[in-house]
């Protein structure tokens, strides 16, 4: 099966505009979590989309959001760019219908840098 | 609410030498427990995980760990380092089967020294 596909794999853009990141699971797998990683703060969980429903938050301002479309793609928006927000945002998705399926796996993530 | 700790942001090991890394979890339940390393500009990729069952895990590229309940340890081991082994090792925690958030520590840099 193919893996977590995430586009764009690099982005650059201005404090004030807004991006949108995409991701594509594995094939069956109707979990995507969204995650933010810097140096700072390290990897941090940003929120969780299932069957099309956000399902679990993390702490981020409301300028991050997301959503998920029926065959499982998801998408994050950022709204208002901030120099802050640039960091790697890694896509992951599972299949947690039981323990022995409940692993995330990770795309190769997008790179934003916010000028 | 759960948490790890992953005692020492750098490890450097020689060749050959046994590679360990330190994880420590804190959980009020039975936690699932992952090991992920990360190589340069890459995405994380899963070593082994622990949910259920037997207590010593054994993952991919010769790398394994144990659920040591009373010490809340999991730390990640290698009999023998090898220099494709450099990479960031991050320890994982979910609190339980279906809450996909999962917390991370801060990542052990695993340096081998030839």
């Amino acid at each position: 099966k193919a893996g977590v596909t995430q586009t764009p794999r690099y982005l650059i853009k201005t404090r004030g505009q807004q991006v949108t990141l995409s991701c594509s699971p594995i094939s069956g797998h109707r979990s995507v979590s969204w995650y933010q990683q810097t140096p700072g703060q390290g990897l941090q969980f940003l929120f969780e989309y299932f069957s099309e429903t956000q399902r679990n938050k993390g702490n981020f301002p409301g300028r991050f959001s997301g959503r998920q479309f029926s065959n499982s793609r998801s998408e994050m928006n950022v709204s208002t760019l901030e120099l802050g927000d640039s960091a790697l945002y890694l896509c992951a998705s599972s299949l947690p219908e039981g323990p022995s399926t409940d692993t995330q796996y990770f795309g190769p993530g997008t790179r934003l840098t916010v000028l | 609410a759960q948490s790890v700790t992953q005692l020492g942001s750098h490890v450097s090991v020689s060749e050959g030498a046994l590679v360990l890394l330190r994880c420590n979890y804190s959980s009020s339940v039975p936690p699932y427990l992952f090991w992920y390393v990360q190589y340069p500009n890459q995405g994380l990729q899963l070593l082994l995980k622990y949910t259920t069952g037997a207590t010593l895990v054994k993952g991919i590229n010769g790398f394994e760990a144990e659920f040591k309940k009373s010490e809340t340890s999991f730390h990640l081991t290698k009999p023998s380092a090898h220099m494709s082994d450099a990479a960031e090792y991050f320890c994982a925690v979910i609190q339980n089967f279906g809450n996909e958030k999962l917390t991370f520590g801060t990542g052990t840099r695993l340096t081998i020294i030839p």
